[in-house]
């Protein structure tokens, strides 16, 4: 059975930083693109960061660039995502995504049950 | 990364038919066929329902389909079922190395 399973989301004070991480199994790992999407509270999907299938290439929407980083660690079939300088915009359930075959900023046709991050003072 | 134009809300009676919209620019959904839709329960995780503008996962039923005309993608469900009511989201490529979503809609079933 495929599965997808982040943890690591917690409350923040802003300005802190917080490491999520998504352990998959039930496919071979290093094979997809692995992505990180986020939903406010009450709002709507929100595209964060996409780390592609060969290894190489990450991708990060504008509203985090420069402040998270995406990194796959293919022998412990884990995805991460490093958030720093947290602000209260970045409060959100945090979605691991696994990319349908052959793409890598498209379509996710797996998702974690997420993890939420609460960033507040 | 300017989110893609949906309808908020959408509704129609067991058995019919409804369309929901999704509209982008030439630099995303006009650009590329790749517009995804997804189907999100109160509370629970989003579910691929169309990718690659009108292809669907196993399982999804024949009653979801897609369709791009120009910058607008559509979602159509036929035969309206209580169980499709939820949220729906799309989803395109936006070009520069970047994905969009759009604000979603919530579907009805009257």
């Amino acid at each position: 059975e495929v599965q997808l399973l982040e943890s690591g989301g917690g409350l923040v004070q802003p300005g802190g930083s917080l490491r999520l991480s998504c352990a998959a199994s039930g496919f071979t790992f290093s094979s997809y693109a692995l992505s990180w999407v986020r939903q406010a509270p009450g709002k709507g999907l929100e595209w964060v960061s996409t780390f592609s299938a060969d290894g190489v290439s990450t991708y990060y929407a504008d509203s985090v660039k420069g402040r998270f980083t995406i990194s796959r660690d293919n022998s412990k079939n884990t995805l991460y995502l490093q958030m720093n300088s947290l602000s209260a915009d970045d409060t959100a359930v945090y979605y691991c995504a696994k990319a349908v075959v052959g793409g890598t900023l498209h379509a996710f046709d797996m998702w974690g049950q997420g993890t939420m991050v609460t960033v507040s003072s | 990364q300017s989110a893609l134009t949906q309808p908020p809300s959408a509704s129609g009676s067991p058995g019919q038919s409804v369309t929901i919209s999704c509209t982008g620019t030439s630099s995303d959904v006009g650009g590329y066929n790749y517009v995804s839709w997804y189907q999100q329960h109160p509370g629970k995780v989003p579910k691929l329902m169309i990718y690659e503008v009108s292809k669907r996962p196993s399982g999804v039923p024949d009653r979801f389909s897609g369709s791009k005309s120009g910058n607008t993608a559509s979602l159509t469900v036929s035969g309206l079922q209580a169980e499709d009511e939820a949220d729906y989201y799309c989803s395109s490529y936006g070009g520069n190395k970047n994905l969009v979503f759009g604000g979603g809609t919530k579907l009805t079933v009257l």
